[in-house]
């Protein structure tokens, strides 16, 4: 995972604060996927973005939620006003090869930030 | 609208055993399926996939399975080692470049 870089590991937030999630894709990805695990579930697709335009967010939450990928810097995730229901882990991934067995395009996920919403 | 599903939400199995671990999907468009192995407070690593195309695919311990009539892979590792321990998930992607969609994962517990 040492690849795709997320920070904050961590983030405590108070309900109605404002989340920022960062990650940096593997040195020359240009192409980023964010996934949210809720506790106990799996994970479930929210955006996927390349640099300075977003490519499917048909699993991103219509409100409070956004994310971007600028030209410089990492992608970030923004979750404004959070509430409970938001403390989840957040992964990030970038395509980083085919797989030669199967042609599978493998993502590599970063390490993932955990929210808590108190 | 689950696409991928893992009905087992955990297995336990005695080291040196096999640890068979199960997929079902609902979408006949997934042309590629992935396993990921997490641990705790890590993100999923990539362990194995499989084409369409194909019905079984084998990497030193692990194999998965896929019975596309059934729509139903499945994961086998043997022998199985306590360091094997960990969630695993399944994955599915329509086309190579695709986003996957995941299962909800099985814990797997191999005792010593």
């Amino acid at each position: 995972n040492a690849g795709v870089m997320q920070n904050p590991r961590h983030l405590v937030r108070r309900r109605g604060q404002e989340a920022r999630l960062r990650c940096s894709p593997m040195k020359g990805h240009s192409h980023v996927y964010w996934y949210r695990q809720l506790p106990e579930e799996g994970l479930k697709f929210m955006v996927y973005l390349q640099k300075e335009n977003i490519i499917d967010e048909s699993g991103m939450p219509k409100e409070r939620f956004s994310a971007e990928f600028p030209k410089e810097g990492p992608s970030i995730l923004r979750i404004q006003q959070v509430v409970r229901g938001d403390s989840a882990a957040y992964f990030c991934a970038s395509s980083s090869y085919r797989d030669r067995a199967s042609g599978a395009n493998v993502l590599t996920f970063g390490a993932g930030s955990r929210l808590t919403v108190l | 609208d689950q696409q991928v599903k893992q009905n087992s939400p955990s297995l336990s199995v005695q080291e040196g055993r096999i640890s068979i671990l199960n997929c079902d999907y609902t979408n006949s468009m997934f042309d590629y399926f992935l396993w990921y192995k997490k641990y705790p407070a890590e993100g999923p690593t990539f362990l194995i996939s499989i084409s369409s195309i194909k019905d079984k695919n084998e990497d030193g311990r692990f194999t998965v399975f896929l019975n596309k009539s059934a729509k139903h892979l499945s994961l086998h590792i043997v022998p199985s080692q306590p360091g094997d321990s960990a969630v695993y998930f399944c994955a599915a992607s329509v086309y190579a470049g695709n986003m996957l969609t995941f299962g909800g994962g099985t814990r797997l517990m191999v005792k010593p």
